[in-house]
């Protein structure tokens, strides 16, 4: 199975300050046929399901705001959350699924400083 | 508005079944893969299985391979997942999350509130 390894496991920003979470997979998940990462972040609050923030390591799902960015490519993959803000607050997953089982990762708690 | 509303779920003992539904709105269901994804109390989402919307094709866990089983009804907009020979560690809270085409390999864009099923003694 990909094995797909968060850093931090958890972190903690001040408000308004950047923060930043990464990504790894074990193979890389870039589909030179469509050129796109198959790979995508994730948001959960407690006791809401995950809500997709980010769609192909780096396309920003409809309504998200503008400061959650993905980048990256093949296997290293980050989130920013450029100036944190209080209702960010929750636990971040990237989940591959270019390779079935399609893992995620073991999630970044990310708390107010 | 897409809506995803799990059912089913429950306690039960360990080698039991138990059949989740998953009833779907708000968007051409034939059209879309979905999938199963559980979250046991305190852990990280662990996907269980996929069924696609184009040819009808099936992935699962190694996890559960060979005791869960995946299904559509198209005509009734609603997947099911058949959980048979259930253990202790099946226990989670079990999502129905829709796939933004019908590929399998497309992450989930839209999640059900999810189910809880609890096996224990």
């Amino acid at each position: 199975d990909v094995v797909v390894t968060q850093s931090p496991d958890s972190l903690a920003v001040s408000l308004g300050e950047r923060a930043t979470i990464n990504c790894k997979s074990s193979q890389s998940v870039f589909h030179s046929s469509n050129n796109n990462n198959y790979l995508a972040w994730y948001q959960q609050k407690p006791g809401q399901p995950p809500k997709r923030l980010i769609f192909w390591a780096s396309l920003r799902e409809s309504g998200v705001p503008d400061r959650f960015s993905g980048s990256g490519s093949g296997t290293d993959f980050t989130l920013t959350i450029s100036s944190l803000q209080a209702e960010d607050v929750a636990v971040y997953y990237c989940q591959q699924h270019y390779y079935t089982p399609f893992t995620f990762g073991q999630g970044t708690r990310l708390e107010i400083k | 508005e897409v809506q995803l509303v799990e059912s089913g779920g429950g306690l039960v003992q360990p080698g039991g079944s138990l059949r989740l539904s998953c009833a779907a709105s708000g968007f051409t269901f034939s059209n879309y893969a979905m999938s199963w994804v559980r979250q046991a109390p305190g852990k990280g989402p662990e996907w269980v299985s996929v069924i696609c919307g184009s040819d009808n094709n099936t992935y699962y866990a190694d996890s559960v391979r060979g005791r869960f089983t995946i299904s559509r009804d198209n005509s009734k907009n609603t997947l099911f997942l058949q959980l048979n020979s259930l253990r202790v560690e099946d226990t989670a809270v079990y999502y129905c999350a829709k796939a933004e085409g019908s590929s399998c390999y497309r992450s989930s864009d839209c999640w059900g509130q999810g189910t809880l099923v609890t096996v224990c003694s």
